[in-house]
């Protein structure tokens, strides 16, 4: 059964600091593997998306990268923002009829 | 392009009784995933319907039930409702890998 582990649980850093949220999976057999933003109490945002086969993707200031033999993905967030200050989840995808496995998150707060 | 929509946005009820939410995908995706996020639970699998039938179901009771219509949009029915059912219910849709989430439905059970 997958599981997947997200450290730390909670984050809190000054604007402008570059950070790294960590994502960790059990079993190495996935399709590919999500990072999702969540503003409280709405839905999710996806971030980025990595495909098995990739090591890693990038969207403006952030950067996903993709360690499929070790279980462990990194979201890293350059230039932090206030406005980046959310829960950040992530879900990996098994093959076939699986659904996508979240971890708990982490939850990023940036001071101004 | 408009995205995933649920509705109501907020659902109260009271133990026992039944709750039906529902949710609309973007347009021209087939599958339709539910998933149910207690506090503190995380995000949990609830059901997947594509094409109109039930793919995969999370580990969750008979209770929890749903379908999806022939325009692809799709109910969730909660009967006999627990006050351990208070949480937010997520809808996503996807056509071929990705999913896109909406804004959620959240039950309250009292």
């Amino acid at each position: 059964k997958q599981e997947v582990t997200q450290i730390p649980a909670a984050l809190s850093v000054p604007e402008g600091e570059n950070l790294v949220l960590n994502c960790s999976f059990t079993d190495s057999a996935i399709y590919n593997l999500q990072w999702f933003r969540q503003d409280p109490g709405k839905g999710l945002t996806s971030l980025l998306l990595i495909q098995s086969s990739q090591r890693e993707q990038t969207s403006g200031r952030l950067n996903a990268s993709l360690d499929k033999s070790s279980g462990r993905s990194t979201l890293y967030i350059a230039a932090s923002q206030p406005g980046d200050s959310a829960t950040y989840l992530c879900a990996v995808l098994g093959s076939g009829n699986t659904p996508l496995v979240f971890g708990k998150g982490t939850r990023l707060s940036v001071i101004a | 392009e408009a995205g995933v929509t649920q509705s109501p946005t907020h659902l109260i009820k009271t133990r026992g009784q039944q709750a039906t939410l529902r949710c609309s995908p973007i347009s021209g995706h087939t599958s339709v995933y539910w998933y149910q996020q207690a506090l503190g639970l995380g995000l949990q699998f609830l059901l997947w319907y594509d094409e109109g039938e039930e793919r995969n179901r999370g580990n969750f009771p008979p209770r929890f039930s749903g379908r999806q219509f022939p325009n692809y949009s799709s109910e969730l029915n909660v009967n006999a409702l627990e006050l351990e059912d208070s949480a937010l219910y997520l809808c996503a849709s996807s056509f071929m890998v990705e999913q896109f989430f909406g804004p959620g439905t959240r039950l309250t059970v009292l």
